[in-house]
Parts: structure tokens; C-alpha cells; sequence
């Protein structure tokens, strides 16, 4: 199974400020990565697919990188709503695998 | 608009069974490939199985050893979870996912399903 590494797995940070999360796989994927955002007590949300790729009616103030092992999620200038816990997900093979969670507080 | 709306969790005793299931509306189900993700109470999201527009599905994680069977009814626009054998450690809120493995673009409520005695 490939085993997804989310770093750091909490982060305080404030209105405006630009923030990148960290994802890493145990061996490559390419770019068969998603990102999900979820708030408390709500179900998880797709914010970008194929590692780069913007959902329709994701703010463009997110953006993902990366190929291989190394992925990032950046969020370029924080808004009060985008304080929740982000995931990292590889498609590349089953099982299917998710980060343990980065927790985005203010 | 999507919707996908859980049902058939609550308490169940340890070794017992149940049943979850996924009504869909709001889009073609019978052309989209459907997805159980559990969430344990403060965890992480855990993927538990897959199923195409065929009916075929992708075998549970090991760490579920073959208790959990994933199904849908294109007629019905529904998708189901038979889960035996169930643990403590089953207990959390399954969700109903739609979409391929590149990304699950909608999601259900959850409904949740507790394992104790």
C-alpha cells in the first residue's frame, strides 16, 4: 500500500497570510493526487485532482504542485473560511490512501 | 444538484451487521463510479471500497479483511454497504462518494454507524 505523509499536522496562521501544506507518498504517483478540505462536522470537499488541477468553484487563491512523491497545496492569502483540516489522497493505485490530515487553525 | 444521502447506521453490537445505503439524485448514477469513505470519531478519512458503472468493485482495504461488500441498483440510483462481522473499531461516520479515483467530487452527509456492547 502506499503510505501518504502529511506535514506539518497542525499549522496556526492568520487572515491573509500564505501558507503551503506538504504532502508526501512512499513511492511515486505521478500526479495522482487530490486534495480535499473539510470543516468541522461537514463532509470533506475536492478542491484540486491530477495534483494541479482547480475544481470548478474552488477560489483560484489554491493552487497544488508537485510530481512523483512531493506535493504541495498553497493557499495564497487566507480567508476566516478556509480554517479546517486538509487531506491528501493518491489515486494512483488501490487501496486507496489518505494523508492523515493537515489542521489549519488561526 | 448533486445529492447523496446516507442511511441505515446507529448501533449495532459487536459481530452484528447492518447495512448502509446511498440514494442518488441530481445526476446520472448509472454512469458514474460510486465510493464508501469512513471517518472515525477525530481521525482521518479511510477509503473502504470502490464500484464501477459495471458493478465492479475493488476489494475492501486488507485491514477490513473481506467483511465489507460494496453493491449498487442502477435501477433504484442506489449504492449499498453490507457490513458483517462488525468491531468496535468499525464504529464512524461512512460516507457516499461519487467519482473515480482521481477525486471524489461529491459527497454525502455521512450517517453513523457505532459498534459497541
Amino acid at each position: 500500500d502506499i503510505q501518504m505523509t502529511q506535514t506539518p499536522s497542525s499549522v496556526s496562521a492568520s487572515v491573509g497570510d500564505r501558507v503551503t501544506l506538504t504532502c508526501r507518498a512512499s513511492q511515486g504517483i505521478t500526479t495522482s493526487l487530490a486534495w480535499y478540505q473539510q470543516r468541522p462536522g461537514k463532509a470533506p470537499r475536492l478542491l484540486i485532482s491530477g495534483a494541479s488541477t482547480l475544481q470548478s468553484g474552488v477560489p483560484s487563491r489554491f493552487s497544488g504542485g508537485g510530481y512523483g512523491t512531493d506535493f504541495t497545496l498553497t493557499i495564497s492569502s487566507l480567508q476566516p473560511e478556509d480554517f479546517a483540516t486538509y487531506y491528501c489522497q493518491q489515486a494512483d493505485s488501490f487501496p486507496i490512501t489518505f494523508g492523515q490530515g493537515t489542521r489549519l487553525e488561526i | 444538484e448533486v445529492q447523496l444521502v446516507e442511511s441505515g447506521g446507529g448501533l449495532v453490537k459487536p459481530g452484528g451487521s447492518l447495512t448502509l445505503s446511498c440514494a442518488a439524485s441530481g445526476f446520472t448514477f448509472r454512469t458514474s463510479n460510486m465510493n464508501w469513505v469512513r471517518q472515525a470519531p477525530g481521525k482521518g478519512l479511510e477509503w473502504v471500497s470502490s464500484i464501477d458503472t459495471s458493478g465492479t468493485y475493488r476489494p475492501c482495504p486488507q485491514s477490513l479483511k473481506g467483511r465489507f461488500t460494496i453493491s449498487r441498483n442502477n435501477a433504484k440510483n442506489s449504492m449499498y454497504l453490507q457490513m458483517n462481522s462488525l468491531r468496535v473499531e468499525d464504529t464512524a461516520v461512512y460516507y457516499c462518494a461519487r467519482g473515480d479515483s482521481s477525486g471524489y467530487t461529491s459527497w454525502g452527509q455521512g450517517t453513523l454507524v457505532t459498534v459497541s456492547s
